[in-house]
């Protein structure tokens, strides 16, 4: 089976730019998760899809951040304008069903962002 | 609210030698429990999970943990590591759509 995939792998931008990150989960899984991960911290959770719905975007700074999850599978995290402080690694993760049943979660390997 | 706490930022051991992760959580009811490791570069991939029963729960790449209830406790545990186990490893705690991460703890593994 195909993991999940993320695209870029890289991305350095000035502050004040926008951003584009893309993900691709695994085919079936109806939950889409973006995680912000920064350096020396655990994944914070920013958004959460069941298939083309939102579930919970409490911790989205919803200023500068959006995401959307166009017919239920590829999804899209945009920051705009960035700041430094967004500098981290994004996270996207997918499930079958909710994060802590059985099959739990299955993580891409990220977007490292750097704004300078 | 729920939250972990992991002590240990840093834990440095030799290969062959025997490890111990922390993770101790504070959460309303008994939650699942769970164990990550991330290698540089990569995502998370879930090493072990708790969900109720037997309180010792054997992962893969050798590693156990152990729920103490009484201690709010799921520490991680390898008998003999290996090189490739350096990673960061993550404790995560939750039930439902409620899930929080721990902050981590890098092991680096000594030749």
């Amino acid at each position: 089976e195909a993991g999940v995939a993320q695209s870029p792998r890289y991305k350095i931008i000035e502050k004040r730019q926008s951003v584009a990150f893309w993900c691709n989960p695994i085919s079936g899984h109806a939950t889409l998760y973006w995680y912000q991960q920064i350096l020396g911290q655990g994944p914070k959770l920013l958004i959460q899809f069941q298939n083309n719905g939102v579930v919970d975007d409490s911790q989205l700074p919803k200023d500068r951040f959006s995401a959307e999850r166009l017919k239920g599978v590829d999804s899209t995290l945009k920051i705009q304008p960035a700041k430094l402080e967004d500098s981290a690694v994004y996270l996207c993760a997918s499930s079958l069903g909710p994060p802590t049943g059985m099959g739990g979660y299955t993580f891409g390997s990220g977007t490292r962002l750097t704004v300078v | 609210a729920q939250s972990v706490t992991q002590p240990d930022i840093h834990i440095t051991v030799s290969e062959g030698a025997s490890l111990e992760l922390r993770c101790n959580y504070s959460y309303g009811a008994t939650p699942y429990l769970f164990w990550y490791v991330q290698s540089p570069g990569q995502g998370l991939q879930l090493l072990l999970k708790y969900f109720s029963g037997d309180t010792l729960v054997q992962g893969i790449k050798g590693f156990e943990a152990e729920f103490k209830r009484s201690q709010s406790s799921f520490n991680l545990r390898k008998p003999s590591v290996h090189w490739s186990d350096a990673a960061e490893y993550f404790c995560a705690v939750g039930r439902g759509q409620n899930f929080v991460f721990g902050p981590g703890t890098r092991l680096s593994v000594l030749p």
